[in-house]
């Protein structure tokens, strides 16, 4: 399958400063990328859905300020958490999209101190 | 809206112990749907797409097939190393060009020696 690379795997980081997680489609072009969120044990939970040149969609109840998404090409979509708190502690994953099949990052281990 | 829903939530098989995975869905256009395997902090593992009724794909142990109205994941001969949440996916036409994806909660499948 194709290989979507994210990054870092884990951070940690202080309450009040912001982090970018990185998403990266390594062998295809993704004209749709999909940010995730998963709790422990529970399945994934879309936050927001972006094509490349686009303004990201949110679902609902997803401050757009607060994760901000770049799409800015083919092969690289940004989720960044703004202002981070401790209730931002999660599991992100992003996904990739050219055609059909989506494929997913490692996902990102959010952990805010 | 459309609706995913796996079943067992949670499937405990003795090493061997050949066993099914359900996905029932209710979508308006469906355009695929796809299983994955994830494992404890990761990002899922693009396993099959089935496209269309009476579908059939392999790949090692497991094989998935499609009706117009649920997906199975058969497991035949599992080993240990199968132990994983297994997700099923679909994705419809949402409307205007784009394409939804919709997650069930997923099987946690553990395969015990």
């Amino acid at each position: 399958g194709a290989v979507v690379s994210q990054h870092p795997s884990r951070v940690i980081c202080k309450s009040g400063t912001s982090v970018k997680i990185e998403c990266r489609s390594l062998d295809f072009q993704a004209t749709t990328m999909f940010w995730y969120r998963q709790f422990p044990k529970q399945s994934l939970m879309l936050m927001a859905t972006s094509n490349e040149g686009s303004k990201a969609t949110y679902e609902q109840g997803v401050e757009k300020d607060k994760f901000l998404i770049n799409h800015a090409s083919l092969t690289l979509s940004t989720l960044t958490v703004t202002s981070a708190h401790p209730e931002d502690s999660s599991f992100y994953i992003c996904s990739a999209s050219g055609h059909v099949e989506a494929f997913f990052g490692q996902g990102t281990r959010l952990t805010v101190v | 809206e459309d609706q995913v829903t796996q079943s067992p939530e949670a499937l405990r098989l003795q090493e061997g112990e050949s066993s099914s995975l359900n996905c029932s869905y209710t979508v308006s256009g469906l355009r695929g749907l796809f299983w994955y395997r994830q494992d404890p902090g990761k990002g899922p593992e693009f396993l099959f797409t089935l496209y269309s009724a009476g579908e059939e794909k392999e790949k090692e142990r497991l094989k998935a097939t499609l009706t117009k109205k649920e997906s199975f994941l058969h497991i035949t001969a599992p080993k240990p190393e199968d132990s994983a949440t297994y997700l099923c996916a679909v994705q419809a036409y949402s409307g205007a060009g784009s394409y939804q994806l919709t997650f069930g909660k997923g099987t946690k499948l553990s395969v015990i020696p």
